[in-house]
């Protein structure tokens, strides 16, 4: 199993609509996770980081589910300007230098 | 955005040929990350610093040695260039603090070994 695993999509999904993604770990001692945003050919930006039961910004919200592993990133009223590739991140010990990137969920936000 | 530069941004080496790529950053953090992003795998770890002349590997270190002579810059070599190195290389800057290892990261280089 990998470590850090997500839909490769891509999702389609008109403006204005919710979409939400799943990533899920395998190392049950994770401390630290992380969406990061990549738009094609460019490099990935830190979007939002979760901890404990998750927060909220804006439009972007994310959870943390640690009995089931997984955490997931919802976008609420979707516009063009997030189509990107969402990436999960995870930082396996507090403190630990190495994070574990996913190879991330295509999101196309169509008009 | 985080002051981070990379340079080149885009190469075209020949195999055989030794070739350094430069990670120079502007917020004094601590801890420098070289990675490769390659189809279907995501960013893999090369190297990483935790300070001047601290280095440690990554997953993928094999044929790539890097060195830190100074907070500010992290350069990454390959010292044969192979056609499986052909890749987008991205560098990472990071300051632990309460907010975990939160990373910031540079354009990118784009390099092709023919």
């Amino acid at each position: 199993r990998k470590e850090v695993e997500q839909d490769p999509g891509p999702f389609n999904v008109p403006e204005g609509a919710t979409v939400a993604f799943n990533c899920t770990y395998s190392n049950s001692a994770s401390q630290s996770f992380f969406w990061y945003r990549q738009d094609c050919r460019k490099e990935p930006k830190l979007l939002m980081s979760v901890y404990s039961s998750g927060n909220e910004d804006g439009r972007f919200t994310a959870q943390l589910n640690r009995a089931s592993q997984y955490i997931s990133l919802l976008i609420r009223d979707s516009k063009l300007s997030d189509s990107a590739t969402y990436l999960c991140v995870v930082n396996s010990q507090e403190g630990y230098q190495k994070v574990t990137f996913g190879t991330g969920t295509k999101l196309q936000v169509i008009p | 955005d985080a002051g981070i530069t990379q340079s080149p941004r885009h190469k075209v080496t020949e195999t055989g040929t030794p070739v350094t790529l430069r990670c120079h950053q502007t917020e004094n953090h601590r801890y420098m990350y070289w990675y490769r992003q390659d189809p279907g795998h995501g960013l893999r770890l090369i190297h990483y610093s935790y300070g001047v002349k601290d280095t440690d590997k990554g997953e993928v270190s094999d044929g790539y040695s890097v060195s830190r002579s100074k907070t500010e810059d992290f350069l990454l070599t390959l010292e044969s260039a192979t056609s499986s190195q052909t890749s987008v290389y991205f560098c990472a800057i990071s300051e632990f603090k309460d907010r975990g290892n939160e990373q910031y990261f540079g354009p990118g280089t784009r390099l092709t070994v023919t």
